[in-house]
């Protein structure tokens, strides 16, 4: 089944402690992303990464590293979390665009992080 | 990237057609127009895409008059499970990137 799984799917720590959240895409998909979601500001897109190697940041990159070494995996680590962090968080994968046409993207199901 | 515009909610009754408008004034040539669909703490799932005239799937029809200003998303037939927030994008050419909106928040009532 074609889909992006995210790990873990709940997750509570404390301010400081470094964490990982993990997304991995079955899809051979290039592009890949990650989004929080607040609470009366939508989805709002973190870092992404148009393949292996190569990342950039989105709108809200501040306190977040990412990294993709495989084209599968694309993991969001927050190196010292606060709780500003606190969000819904999202990962997304499709291919890319090379033409006019449009490769809709897959999301995963969520990670719910809290950081106290 | 084109700026999207759609009310904010709508209500509706099971078994009605809902049809929610999307307004993209400033649409490049090339952009195409997608909808996304998102449950209460799920990730958006992809609905359906166009880029002129009418666009029909299993699950919702996309109208897109000549000048491409706006859009239509049509969903025959509502029932209690298609509550949801629904977003209008204009994702550009040769670009990934997601801009999400506020969406409509569609509440469907028995």
């Amino acid at each position: 089944e074609a889909q992006v799984t995210q790990n873990p799917r709940y997750l509570i720590t404390v301010t400081g402690k470094k964490l990982t959240v993990t997304c991995s895409q079955n899809m051979n998909h290039e592009y890949m992303s990650w989004y929080r979601q607040d609470p009366g500001l939508g989805l709002r897109q973190i870092y992404y990464s148009m393949n292996v190697e190569v990342t950039d940041k989105g709108d809200v990159p501040e306190g977040y590293k990412v990294s993709r070494k495989e084209k599968r995996n694309f993991p969001l680590i927050l190196e010292s979390p606060s709780p500003n962090q606190t969000s819904l968080y999202f990962c997304a994968s499709s291919f890319s665009r090379r033409t006019s046409e449009y490769y809709e993207q897959y999301f995963g199901p969520g990670t719910r992080l809290t950081v106290t | 990237l084109a700026k999207t515009t759609q009310p904010i909610s709508m209500d509706s009754y099971e078994g009605q057609e809902v049809n929610i408008t999307c307004s993209h004034n400033n649409i490049a040539t090339n952009d195409y127009i997608t909808w996304y669909q998102q449950f209460p703490s799920q990730g958006p799932r992809f609905i359906i895409q166009g880029y002129k005239t009418k666009v029909t799937n299993e699950v919702a029809s996309l109208f897109i008059p000549a000048d491409r200003k706006s859009s239509t998303l049509s969903l025959p037939r509502v029932s209690l499970s298609d509550t949801a927030v629904y977003y209008c994008l204009v994702p550009p050419e040769g670009f990934q990137k997601l801009v999400f909106g506020t969406g409509t928040r569609l509440l469907v009532s028995p």
